[in-house]
């Protein structure tokens, strides 16, 4: 299957600093990726979807400003959680995908805010 | 109304013998594709296989296969000759449509293999 990486794959920071996720698909061409964020013991939840070179579609109730979204190659898409606060913490999973090919997955950054 | 439904919480199974875990969808879509993953304890998300609405046969990958009954719009994955490295979470998942690409997740399954 297809190569998705994800950086960092933890981190830590203070409350009220920003913190920039990359996900990458380092073996194809991703026209679309995805950002899903997962709670302890459940689902994954979609926040974004991203297309290469325009603006992300975010879902309802996720807040566009907060959760920055940048797509700027096939290759590479950023999560930015900005000014961050403990709410935030939790597990950030990434997805690429080949036109309405199958989703291939990240191995996820956990997130942590003090 | 959910569109993917699994309604085992959590499965045990003992080593070696085979499981099946149930998902059924729901949508009107006369095109849509049926995926499953795996995500173990470190927490990434494995593809596993992937069942089209047109398929006629269920799919297999290696353990794996997709009993895929469309009348009951249901994709159980069967799991045979279960391994201890096959413990973890499973999702079932729906693409619907020629032209979407949003995945929709069920609530998981957690399954247990037991030596």
């Amino acid at each position: 299957g297809a190569v998705v990486s994800q950086h960092p794959s933890r981190v830590i920071c203070k409350s009220g600093t920003s913190v920039k996720i990359e996900c990458r698909s380092l073996d194809f061409q991703a026209t679309t990726m995805f950002w899903y964020r997962q709670f302890p013991k459940q689902s994954l939840m979609l926040m974004a979807t991203s297309n290469e070179g325009s603006k992300a579609t975010y879902e309802q109730g996720v807040e566009k400003d907060k959760f920055l979204i940048n797509h700027a190659s096939l290759t590479l898409s950023t999560l930015t959680v900005t000014s961050a606060h403990p709410e935030d913490s939790s597990f950030y999973i990434c997805s690429a995908a080949w036109a309405t090919d199958t989703q291939y997955f990240g191995p996820g950054t956990r997130l942590t805010v003090l | 109304a959910q569109k993917i439904t699994q309604t085992q919480p959590g499965m045990f199974v003992q080593e070696k013998e085979a499981v099946t875990l149930d998902c059924t969808y729901d949508t009107s879509d006369q095109s849509y594709g049926l995926f499953w993953y795996k995500q173990p304890s470190s927490g990434e998300m494995i593809f596993l296989i992937y069942q089209g609405s047109y398929d006629e046969q269920n799919a297999t990958e290696g353990r794996y296969s997709l009993n895929f009954q469309k009348a009951r719009k249901s994709a159980n994955l069967v799991i045979s000759a279960s391994q201890l490295g096959d413990s973890a979470m499973y999702f079932c998942a729906m693409r619907e449509g020629v032209s979407g690409n949003q995945f929709y997740f069920g609530t998981g399954t957690s399954l247990t293999v037991i030596p």
